[in-house]
């Protein structure tokens, strides 16, 4: 069955610290990932994608991300924290036929010592 | 930069009621979509409507849904007879080609 993990229900990092959130996936082919943040009261932002290419990619707001296929991994990091990152982060996958709906982790929040 | 609309913020209702959640979806964007968020759990699709049409839906999506482009900028969810199981954050999100969704920030429908 196509699923999303997110082993990390909550982190909480210090301001300035590095970030990891683990993202891990089972999905018939390679899917398309994304990453989303949800601050309080707030939609979902998208904050990077993968479609091919580069398994390391940008995003906005500091963030990348790192696809590996043999891994089935799309782990979002961070270098260094900032009390504004707080919030709540999803890993999705997208099909690259057939279904257009995306599948989400449970997601991890994110709190921000200072 | 543009970004997708959702009305209300927050809607009660009591159940057995029809409600109608509302988005203004980006506009040139061509395809749109509906999901919800039950508390404390994961985002999960609803339906997806391209050209005027469902192009997909969930098992979630059953008779009591369904889905309207009244104008070109409207993009609507009508709930027909409410159940206190339909109370979830609902996303609306829309999108220039099938590959990419850019989401709204939600109206939290509780229903009693």
């Amino acid at each position: 069955a196509q699923s999303v993990t997110q082993p990390d229900i909550h982190i909480t990092v210090s301001e300035g610290a590095s970030l990891e959130l683990r993202c891990n996936y089972s999905y018939g082919a390679t899917p398309y990932l994304f990453w989303y943040v949800q601050s309080p009261g707030q939609g979902l932002q998208l904050l990077l994608k993968y479609f091919s290419g580069d398994t390391l990619v940008q995003g906005i707001k500091g963030f990348e991300a790192e696809f590996k296929r043999s891994q089935s991994s799309f782990n979002l990091r961070k270098p260094s924290v900032h009390w504004s990152d707080a919030a709540e982060y999803f890993c999705a996958v997208g099909a690259r036929s057939g279904t257009y709906k995306y599948i989400f982790g449970t997601g991890t929040r994110l709190k921000v010592l200072a | 930069e543009p970004e997708v609309t959702q009305t209300p913020s927050h809607q009660v209702t009591q159940m057995g009621q029809e409600v109608i959640l509302r988005c203004v979806p980006i506009s040139n964007h061509l395809y749109f979509y509906w999901y919800r968020q039950i508390l404390g759990q994961k985002v999960e699709f609803l339906v997806s409507f391209y050209n005027n049409e469902i192009s997909e839906k969930s098992e979630i999506f059953d008779d009591q849904f369904s889905v309207e482009r009244p104008d070109g900028s409207n993009f609507t969810l009508k709930i027909r007879s409410t159940k206190l199981e339909d109370s979830a954050m609902y996303f609306c999100a829309s999108g220039l080609s099938r590959y990419e969704q850019y989401f709204g920030p939600g109206t939290r429908l509780t229903v009693t």
